[in-house]
């Protein structure tokens, strides 16, 4: 079966512009959690979705955004790019909610320049 | 709060000798445990996980971790070393699957495997 799809997977933006990235879970999940990875910081939890809605998100600032769909594709926003923001970011769906049975995508790498 | 120590951001090992990765948590709840691993320009892929039950996890690869709740450590092993081994290896912490339950990682381990 056809595993976590993330689209695109690589992007260079520039400071100031926004940017909207995909996840298409694998067919029949109905979870979808966000990861940014940095060298400094690692990984660390942006949001979960669950069935369209957002069950849990984590400390980052209010330009960092998300949304789930019906068919439970997942996107998230960016607005106004800070150099910062350069990072591989990595959607896992799940058949339900929670971390266990997580299936990550090959991510998309986002370069702001 | 949950964390995760990930002892030695680098360990290097000639190919066909023992892997041990360290990993030690700290949680206020049972917690569950991840091993994942990184291969370059990839996204995460599941070694084993602890959930309840059996300490003694085995996983892909020929991978193994034990969960030792009185050492708070959760270390992944495995006897003979392969080049394809070579890769990046992530320990994470869950408080259990709810929703709402996000994965605590620790920093990373890049391990190198040399003939």
């Amino acid at each position: 079966k056809a595993g976590v799809t993330q689209t695109p997977r690589y992007l260079i933006k520039t400071r100031g512009q926004q940017v909207t990235l995909s996840c298409s879970p694998i067919s029949g999940h109905r979870s979808v959690s966000w990861y940014q990875q940095t060298p400094g910081q690692g990984l660390q939890f942006l949001f979960e979705y669950f069935s369209e809605t957002q069950r849990n998100k984590g400390n980052f600032p209010g330009r960092f955004s998300g949304r789930q769909f019906s068919n439970s594709r997942s996107e998230m926003n960016v607005s106004t790019l800070e150099l910062g923001d350069s990072a591989l970011y990595l959607c896992a769906s799940s058949l339900g909610a929670g971390p266990d049975g997580y299936t990550f995508g090959s991510g998309t790498r986002l370069t702001v320049v | 709060a949950q964390s995760v120590t990930q002892l030695g951001s680098h360990v290097s090992v000639s190919e066909g000798a023992l892997v041990l990765l360290r990993c030690n948590y700290s949680s206020s709840v049972p917690p569950y445990l991840f091993w994942y691993v990184q291969y370059p320009n990839q996204g995460l892929q599941l070694l084993l996980k602890y959930t309840t039950g059996a300490t003694l996890v085995k996983g892909i690869n020929g991978f193994e971790a034990e969960f030792k709740k009185s050492e708070t450590s959760f270390h992944l092993t495995k006897p003979s070393a392969h080049m394809s081994d070579a890769a990046e290896y992530f320990c994470a912490v869950s408080r259990g699957n709810q929703a709402g339950t996000a994965l605590i990682f620790g920093k990373g381990t890049t391990l190198s495997v040399s003939s």
